[in-house]
Formats: structure tokens, C-alpha cells, sequence
């Protein structure tokens, strides 16, 4: 069975502190796909990155990080120089090949305060 | 950029009754699904459909739940005889798994519905 864990509920922090998320997964697929979403007060579910399984490479786009761990089953964001407008709940979410459904973790709040 | 719409943005209803929510997704995706969410929580996966017909659903998705895209654009999830549990965030989203499968899905602003 698949399913992710987002052990963080909720993170508060100051403006322009750099925040990580955490997401670890479990999948006996060898190849799956991973997702992070953002859900803003407004209620919305905005996507923000992918990653396939046999892509270890990190990115860095603009404030967003993200690292990738196979060997570790983790794939942790970071939000480096938050701002107010971050404060959202974020989503990690699982997908097998050749399956319809994204399997979501609990989520996880993040309060930046000014 | 082509976005999801999803109406009505809030549905009253009473216990018992049938509801129906309405979506339509980006115009060239070819995959759609609804998930819901309730208050607080996590969201969950309901059903996926493709070429006309459900290609996976959950164990929420019961007797009582339906899909249809009765035209070109419209996605509609029905729940005939709604209960206190319906009470969560409806979402709809759509995909062209163009990419195969990483592509991502992306959702509507949510239906909240509300079983009184």
C-alpha cells in the first residue's frame, strides 16, 4: 500500500526565515511519482512541483528547494526567505504507475508571521 | 493559463437529499477526478474517469456516488441521497498525461458542500 507521512501539523515562522517540510513516502513500486501542492486560505489546491522516481536530481526554483532522498524514501521543500503570502497548508502526494489516484499526506501549516 | 471551474463555490443541502456538482476542466485533459476534503483534513481520492467511463475508484465512492461528462465539457459527481458525512470540500481536477504519469493534476477551486 502506498502512503506518505508528513510528521510536521503545523511550522510557524518569521519572515524571511528559510522553512523545510518534511514528506516521507512508502511505495513497493520501484518507479512512482512525486507531487507537493500548496492549499492557501482561500481554500484552493495549487500545484507546485513533480518528481519521477528515477530523477534524483535537486532543483532549486527561485525561493523553492526541494531534495529528493530514494534511500531515505523522503522528498522534503524548502522555503528559503519566506513571506507572509507562503502561509498556506502544503501537500505531499504519491502516485503509482499506472494508477489513477494521488495519495495525499495530512498536510502540513505553515504560519509565517511579519 | 486554462484553470479548472468549478460551480456552485458552496451547496446547502438537507440530509437525504441529491446534490450535484458541476466542473469543467482545462479543455485538451483528458483524465478527471474528483477528491474531497474534509474540514481539516486530508484530501481524498473519490474516482478517476477516462474515455467516458471510471478507470479507478475508491472505497467512497459507493452506490450512492456517481459521475457523468454529459457533453463535451461538463464533469458532474452526484450523490443521491446525501448524508451528514458528505458535509467536506469537493475537489475536481484534470490532466493530460501528456508526460505519462507525472503529469499533474490540477484542481478547481472546490465545491464546499454543506449536509444539514
Amino acid at each position: 500500500a502506498q502512503k506518505v507521512t508528513q510528521a510536521q501539523t503545523e511550522i510557524s515562522v518569521v519572515e524571511k526565515e528559510d522553512v523545510t517540510l518534511d514528506c516521507v513516502y512508502e511505495t513497493r513500486d520501484t518507479t512512482y511519482y512525486l507531487f507537493w501542492y500548496k492549499q492557501p486560505p482561500s481554500g484552493e489546491l495549487v500545484f507546485l512541483i513533480r518528481r519521477n522516481s528515477f530523477d534524483e536530481q535537486n532543483e532549486i526554483s527561485g525561493r523553492y528547494s526541494w531534495n529528493f532522498q530514494k534511500s531515505t524514501s523522503s522528498f522534503n521543500f524548502t522555503i528559503t526567505a519566506s513571506q507572509v503570502v507562503d502561509s498556506a497548508v502544503y501537500f505531499c502526494a504519491l502516485r503509482r504507475p499506472r494508477g489513477e489516484k494521488l495519495v495525499f499526506g495530512t498536510g502540513t501549516r505553515l504560519l509565517v508571521s511579519p | 493559463e486554462p484553470e479548472v471551474t468549478q460551480t456552485p463555490s458552496h451547496q446547502v443541502t438537507q440530509m437525504g437529499q441529491e446534490v450535484i456538482l458541476r466542473c469543467v476542466p482545462i479543455s485538451n485533459h483528458l483524465y478527471f477526478y474528483w477528491y474531497r476534503q474534509i474540514l481539516g483534513q486530508k484530501v481524498e481520492f473519490l474516482v478517476s474517469f477516462y474515455n467516458n467511463e471510471i478507470s479507478e475508484k475508491s472505497e467512497i465512492f459507493d452506490d450512492q456516488f456517481s459521475v457523468e461528462r454529459p457533453d463535451g465539457s461538463n464533469f458532474t459527481l452526484k450523490i443521491r441521497s446525501t448524508k451528514l458525512e458528505d458535509s467536506a470540500m469537493y475537489f475536481c481536477a484534470s490532466s493530460d498525461r501528456e508526460s505519462s504519469y507525472n503529469s499533474p493534476l490540477h484542481f478547481g477551486n472546490g465545491t464546499r458542500l454543506t449536509v444539514t
